[in-house]
């Protein structure tokens, strides 16, 4: 059964760095069937997908263009576990973030973690 | 990038038949596949259609999805409404150029 599993803090402030971690249960990190990705959700923006990363002989990391000098994706073997870094936030990236997994072969983002709502806020 | 439009919300009866669209702004709505996920408050969403008319395991047959050329659009047909159904409807696809684009979300009520 798989299983994701967020932490990090719930508050930051603005112009700082903003870190999550999604620890993964039931699969690798360096699956060859899946990808795992980031993907937040406000009432302003509703979902947005961030970016993402998966090994396939290396590894590869795709970002929005709309956070791509902002954000970086940082896998873990050793911990089995997916960090996200965004930096330099301000308020409009007060959001529940998410991590989730997809399945390689159908696209279907077929497991997600509880959800860590950020606030970015002095 | 292009945009999915979907309806803000919806309404219908328990038992009756409700057609949540998403629209394509842009390109073809055949040249990625469509995902439809529902999500209830405070939980985040699951998939109920995948590769635009699949159903995961455990998805009820009520749930269909489909495409349309002609309207550039996708659907979410939910039949045999139930109160349970009662949530947030989201369509997902790949722009081609490594990016997820989802819609704003569909309000589904049922009364």
């Amino acid at each position: 059964q798989i299983q994701l599993q967020q932490s990090g803090p719930g508050l930051v402030k603005p112009s700082q760095t903003l870190s999550l971690t999604c620890a993964i249960s039931g699969d690798r990190v360096s699956s060859n069937s899946a990808v795992w990705n980031w993907i937040r959700q406000s009432p302003s923006r509703g979902l947005e997908w961030l970016g993402r990363t998966y090994y396939r002989s290396k590894w590869y990391n795709d970002y929005a263009l709309s956070v791509k000098s902002r954000i970086t994706l940082e896998p873990d073997t050793s911990k089995n576990q997916l960090a996200l870094r965004l930096t330099s936030v301000t308020p409009e990236d007060t959001a529940v973030y998410y991590c989730a997994r997809q399945d390689s072969q159908t696209w279907d983002f077929d497991h997600w973690g509880q959800g860590t709502l950020v606030t970015v806020s002095s | 990038n292009f945009i999915l439009t979907q309806p803000h919300s919806v309404s219908e009866s328990p038992g009756r038949t409700v057609t949540i669209s998403c629209t394509r702004s842009s390109g073809s709505i055949a040249s990625n596949y469509v995902h439809w996920s529902q999500q209830r408050p405070g939980s985040p969403p699951t998939t109920v259609i995948y590769e635009d008319d699949q159903r995961p395991s455990g998805v009820p047959d009520r749930f269909s999805g489909s495409i349309d050329s002609s309207s550039n659009s996708a659907s979410l047909t939910i039949s045999g409404l139930k109160t349970e159904d009662e949530a947030d409807y989201y369509c997902q696809s790949y722009d081609g150029s490594n990016e997820w684009v989802f819609g704003g979300g569909t309000k589904l009520t049922v009364l």
